[in-house]
């Protein structure tokens, strides 16, 4: 079983869709939590962390549940410019080891 | 404030060759982790180092090794390549105290033949 398990797509969303995607992670003493947006041949970069609260930032709501080891990220009406792949992250290993799953491919349409 | 830098951006090697990529990490950043993409994945941890030693290490052979420099800048070396070893190869600056503030260069590319 892999660590960290994301669908990987692709979602093919029209502009204004709202879109979730959903990770779960086998290491029950991982430490936190992030979602990583990655273009095309690019690196990539932290889009938000994630918390048992739940946190929210403009259109994007990440969300932590704990006992199910399960992650999710809403994204509220889809830009075009939200075409990527997002990356489900854990930070592992003492913290110092993030863990990537194999990302979920975003494609919003006109 | 200059971010990750790496290089080379691009390299072309022949299966059984050597390979040595370089990383500078952020101002202020003092540890540096090496992650392996291939292409279709997600990143995979292939060590970091901090304060000049490796202190953790994923599931990668003892082909590929690395170092830290005083100025906190890293080398990754990749020795006798294999066709899989062709990915992009992420280096990741942190500051130790900070578990989250990670900060990826651009990648080099490599491809192996």
């Amino acid at each position: 079983r892999k660590e960290v398990e994301q669908d990987p797509g692709p979602f093919n969303v029209p502009e204004g869709a709202t879109v979730a995607f959903n990770c779960t992670y086998s290491n029950s003493a991982s430490q936190s939590f992030f979602w990583y947006r990655q273009d095309c041949r690019k690196e990539p970069k932290l889009l938000m962390s994630v918390y048992s609260s739940g946190n929210e930032d403009g259109r994007f709501t990440a969300q932590l549940n704990r006992a199910s080891q399960y992650i999710s990220l809403l994204i509220r009406d889809s830009k075009l410019s939200d075409s990527a792949t997002y990356l489900c992250v854990v930070l592992t290993g003492g913290g110092n080891k993030l863990t990537f799953g194999t990302g979920t491919q975003l494609k919003v349409e006109l | 404030d200059a971010g990750v830098t790496q290089s080379p951006t691009h390299l072309i090697k022949t299966r059984g060759q050597q390979v040595t990529l370089r990383c500078s990490p952020k101002s202020g950043h003092d540890t540096v982790s090496w992650y392996q993409q291939a292409l279709g994945q997600g990143p995979q941890f292939i060590f970091q180092y901090y304060e000049e030693e490796e202190r953790q290490r994923g599931n990668f052979p003892d082909r590929f090794s690395g170092h830290q420099f005083p100025n906190y800048s890293s080398e990754l070396n990749v020795n006798a390549l294999l066709l899989g070893d062709s990915a992009l190869y992420l280096c990741a600056s942190s500051l130790k105290t900070a578990n989250y503030g990670y900060t990826f260069g651009s990648g080099t590319r490599l491809t192996v033949v």
